[in-house]
């Protein structure tokens, strides 16, 4: 089966690191996402893994492990406009399967 | 990146009726998806619609209830029909697109759609 397990909330303080965890079981893999919805937005491309190891892009990094079906987002130096739904996706030959999303608040 | 643009972008819809949603991408892109976030849930995958042939749907979606057009490389349509409170959501059409600087998949704006 498909499974993509990622917290549900999460709270943190603004300028602290945050890591999201996402762990997933899928039939086929050809990489892994990361996006940001905000409230009553679209989602919006934050990261993007195929091999392992970890990516940086400014205040976000994404890490993966393809052996342990595992990844992380996380995010340094926390603005409270970070507060917004982090979305874990993998991709299936373009197809994407979500994880329910973490909510994360981030307080001053 | 891909720019991508759908239509509506909201809408208010009575109950029985239906709607056609349109996305409209910049540039050519081998495949692009249909997906559906119904409130306070996270996104599903409708189907991913085929350019010059059916739709291919994911269990649970049946080609009656969510018609798929695909005439070319750039534009496709969403059509929910005979809708009822239960099809309010936001449906987002994305594209998989390959440029030298990596692969991404990119969405579009959302077209959210209430049924009263």
């Amino acid at each position: 089966g498909q499974n993509i397990d990622q917290p549900t909330e999460m709270t943190a303080t603004e300028g602290a690191i945050v890591q999201i965890n996402c762990t997933y079981q899928t039939s086929g893999f050809n990489g892994l996402f990361w996006y940001q919805q905000h409230a009553g937005e679209a989602p919006t491309f934050l990261s993007y893994n195929v091999l392992d190891g970890l990516e940086e892009k400014g205040r976000f990094s994404s890490f993966l492990s393809r052996s342990k079906g595992y990844s992380y987002l996380l995010l340094k130096e926390l603005q409270m406009k970070d507060s917004a739904s982090y979305l874990c996706a993998v991709s299936n030959t373009g197809k994407l399967i979500f994880g329910q999303g973490t909510t994360l608040q981030v307080k001053p | 990146s891909a720019v991508i643009s759908q239509k509506p972008s909201r809408d208010i819809c009575q109950r029985g009726t239906s709607l056609t949603i349109q996305c409209q991408v910049d540039s050519q892109v081998t495949m692009m998806f249909w997906y559906r976030q119904q409130p306070g849930q996270s996104l599903t995958l409708i189907a991913t619609a085929n350019q010059g042939s059916e739709a291919t749907y994911e269990s649970g979606f049946v080609i009656d209830k969510f018609p798929i057009s695909r005439p070319n490389l750039t534009f496709s349509t969403l059509t929910v029909s005979n809708m009822s409170p239960e099809d309010s959501s936001i449906y987002l059409c994305s594209v998989w697109s390959t440029a030298s600087s990596g692969n991404t998949i990119y969405f579009g704006e959302g077209s959210w759609l209430t049924v009263v």
